[in-house]
């Protein structure tokens, strides 16, 4: 256990649906960082807050949006999903602003399937 | 363009052997180099390198890198099958992480 914590695990739903992914950062961590990773693009990053705000803009469609709560869990909002949109959503955390001194720690990820 | 290229894709080999894994970056501000291993969860931090020259050892995975020519490799001795894995790269540059593709290895019996 990371202690990144993601659920759901797993998430299955049509088409133009919209679904939340949370994560709660490991404790102690400020920033929490969302990817995106499907087979052939690798990890995407798409968005990061610390300590509530957000920080760095990734490759994040406009149908995608995310907050981080005073209690420092994250919540990503996908909406009128596409097939497309089916891939692993990670969730990373770091005690300082950008990951550099100690690097991210990783949550399982949640897999969505969009049918 | 700030990107991130893992070579080679993909690679089989016997246990015992020895393999390296190659990671080149072209960014703008290089903050740092990381290593991480992928099973079938979520990556696991393996090295992160800032300096040049400078080997990271830990048990039978070493890993180097080099910022001149703009690149870092990850060796595996004696490959176990524990070792099957996605091997990801990632550079930091203060404001995100840009991540390579990975490199799949699968060690053989």
């Amino acid at each position: 256990d990371s202690g990144v914590t993601q659920t759901p695990k797993h998430l299955i739903t049509a088409t133009g649906q919209r679904v939340t992914l949370r994560c709660s950062p490991r404790s102690g961590d400020l920033s929490v960082y969302w990817y995106q990773q499907s087979l052939d693009q690798g990890l995407q990053f798409l968005i990061q807050y610390y300590n509530g705000e957000e920080r760095a803009k990734g490759n994040i469609l406009e149908r995608f949006s995310a907050q981080q709560f005073p209690d420092l869990h994250s919540e990503l909002n996908l909406s009128s999903l596409e097939l497309g949109d089916s891939a692993l959503y990670f969730c990373a955390s770091s005690v300082d602003r950008t990951g550099s001194n100690y690097g991210y720690t990783f949550g399982s990820g949640t897999r969505l399937t969009v049918v | 363009e700030d990107k991130v290229v893992q070579s080679p894709l993909s690679l089989v080999v016997h246990e015992g052997d020895t393999v390296t894994l190659n990671c080149s970056y072209e960014v703008t501000n290089f903050r740092s180099l990381l290593w991480y291993k992928q099973e079938k969860k979520a990556p696991t931090f393996l090295f992160m390198l800032t300096s040049s020259g400078i080997e990271k050892k830990s048990g039978r995975l070493s890993s180097i890198l080099d910022k001149k020519e703009l690149f870092s490799i990850l060796n595996i001795t004696a490959t176990q099958t524990g070792d099957s894995a996605v091997y990801l790269c990632a550079v930091n540059t203060g404001n995100q992480f840009y991540f390579g593709t990975g490199t799949s290895l699968t060690v053989i019996p």
